[in-house]
C-alpha cells in the first residue's frame, strides 16, 4: 500500500523567504501527484499536478518537481506572503486511489 | 457557477442515529469521493465511485454507506455503527481516477454528541 509523508510537519518563515516542502511516496508506479492547499476548516484547492512523465511543474511563484525514481517531490515557493499560510498536502494516484499525505502546515510572519 | 457543494456546513448527531451528508457536483466528472480528515492527520478513503451505479470501498468503509444513483450526486450515510464518527467530511470529485485533477468541496464538519 502507497504510503505518502511529507516533512516538515510545520514551518515558520518571515515573510520574503523562500521555502520547500517536501513529500516522499513508497512506491514509484505512480499515474501523478498533485500538491494541494487547505485553509483552516476548508476544503482542498489544486495548486499543482504533475503527470508521472514530468519532471515539474510551475505556476506563478509555485514550483513542483517530481523524481518517481526516488519517491520524492518538493514544493517550492518564492518571496513567500502573509496570505501563502496554510496547510500544504501532497497526493499521489495510484491504481484507483488517491493518497494523501498529513500536510505542512505553513505561517508567513509579516 | 460550475464545482462541488456539500451541506450542511456543520451537522450535530446524537449517538445511535444514523446521518446523510450531501454531495453534489456539476463539473460532469464520472469519478466521486468522500474523505474523512481528523486533526493532525491526513485525509482517508471512505468510498469512491467511478461511474453512475457503482463504488467501492476505500480504506475506512465500516460503518458508512453511499449510492450513486446519479452522475451529479453522491451522498454519503454515516451509520451508529460508525464507532467514532466526530470529524470532517471531504467530498471530491475528478474526470476519471487517474485522470486530472481532484476537485473538493467545502467539507461538512460533523459532531456527535
Amino acid at each position: 500500500k502507497q504510503e505518502v509523508t511529507q516533512i516538515p510537519a510545520a514551518l515558520s518563515v518571515p515573510e520574503g523567504e523562500n521555502l520547500v516542502l517536501n513529500c516522499s511516496f513508497t512506491d514509484s508506479a505512480i499515474y501523478n501527484l498533485q500538491w494541494f492547499r487547505q485553509d483552516p476548516g476548508k476544503g482542498l484547492t489544486s495548486l499543482l499536478l504533475i503527470q508521472s512523465s514530468q519532471r515539474e511543474q510551475t505556476s506563478g511563484r509555485l514550483n513542483a518537481s517530481l523524481d518517481k525514481s526516488s519517491g520524492r517531490s518538493t514544493l517550492y515557493i518564492a518571496a513567500s506572503q502573509p496570505g501563502d499560510s496554510a496547510t500544504y498536502l501532497c497526493a499521489v494516484v495510484d491504481g484507483n486511489q488517491f493518497y494523501f499525505g498529513t500536510g505542512t502546515s505553513l505561517t508567513v510572519i509579516p | 457557477d460550475g464545482g462541488i457543494t456539500q451541506s450542511p456546513k456543520y451537522l450535530f448527531r446524537k449517538e445511535g442515529q444514523n446521518v446523510t451528508l450531501s454531495c453534489e457536483q456539476n463539473l460532469n466528472h464520472d469519478a466521486m469521493y468522500w474523505y474523512r480528515q481528523d486533526p493532525g492527520q491526513g485525509l482517508r478513503l471512505i468510498y469512491y465511485s467511478q461511474i453512475v451505479n457503482d463504488f467501492q470501498k476505500g480504506d475506512i468503509a465500516e460503518g458508512y454507506s453511499v449510492s450513486r444513483e446519479k452522475k451529479e450526486s453522491f451522498p454519503l450515510t454515516v451509520t451508529s455503527a460508525q464507532k467514532n464518527p466526530t470529524a470532517f467530511y471531504l467530498c471530491a470529485s475528478s474526470p476519471g481516477v487517474a485522470a486530472g485533477t481532484q476537485y473538493f468541496g467545502p467539507g461538512t464538519r460533523l459532531t456527535v454528541l
